[in-house]
């Protein structure tokens, strides 16, 4: 069984362009998350869809963060413009639903991003 | 609201000792608490999960964990280490009484593990 994907591994760019993150979850995982890491910290939750529905994106900074997974499969995380403090690791992770919490996640191998 | 505590940036243990590394937790409902580790420039891999029942977890790769609710501790221990276990742990909660759907990390613990 294929893992979590993620594309690219690895981004750089300057201060105030755009970049794109891709996921592709594990086939019949229902739900698709995406994480902020921080060097030397934990994962920080961004957004989490049910479908395609985002149900909780209460932690996205939503003047320049935006994602969508439209057709309730693979999804996009957006950066618009980026800023010097948005480098960091993006991981998206996946799971069942439906466990009331229970659910293991399952994490892709995360983009790099660089922001100069 | 839910918090999970790592309280030590590196564990060191030498090759063939048994090794723990510390998490405890705070939720207002019961906890489902989970382990994962992560190697450099890798996702996180889960190693084992708590939900209930028997209070010590059996995982992958020979580590085992055990829940302690008076203690509000979910430690990770394994009794022989190997240099291959060297990595970052990150001890993770989620809060049943929040519809368990919001996984809060901690700041995860290096082990090194020396041959």
């Amino acid at each position: 069984e294929a893992g979590v994907v993620q594309s690219p591994r690895y981004k750089i760019i300057e201060k105030k362009q755009p970049v794109a993150f891709w996921c592709n979850p594990i086939s019949g995982h229902n739900t698709l998350y995406w994480y902020l890491q921080n060097l030397g910290q934990g994962p920080e939750l961004l957004i989490r869809y049910e479908n395609e529905e985002a149900v909780d994106d209460s932690q996205l900074p939503k003047d320049r963060f935006s994602a969508e997974r439209l057709k309730g499969v693979d999804s996009t995380l957006k950066i618009q413009p980026a800023e010097l403090g948005d480098s960091a690791v993006y991981l998206c992770a996946s799971s069942h639903s439906g466990t009331g919490g229970a659910e293991t996640q399952y994490f892709g191998p995360g983009t790099r991003l660089l922001v100069l | 609201a839910q918090s999970v505590a790592q309280p030590e940036d590196q564990v060191n243990v030498a090759e063939g000792n048994p090794l723990t590394v510390k998490c405890t937790y705070s939720v207002s409902g019961n906890p489902y608490l989970f382990w994962y580790v992560q190697y450099p420039n890798r996702g996180l891999q889960f190693l084992l999960k708590y939900i209930t029942g028997d209070n010590l977890v059996k995982g992958s790769y020979g580590f085992e964990a055990e829940f302690n609710k008076s203690q509000t501790s979910f430690h990770l221990k394994k009794p022989s280490a190997l240099v291959s276990d060297s990595a970052l742990y990150f001890c993770a909660v989620r809060d049943s009484n929040t519809g368990g759907f919001k996984t809060i990390f901690g700041a995860g613990t290096r082990l090194f593990v020396k041959a």
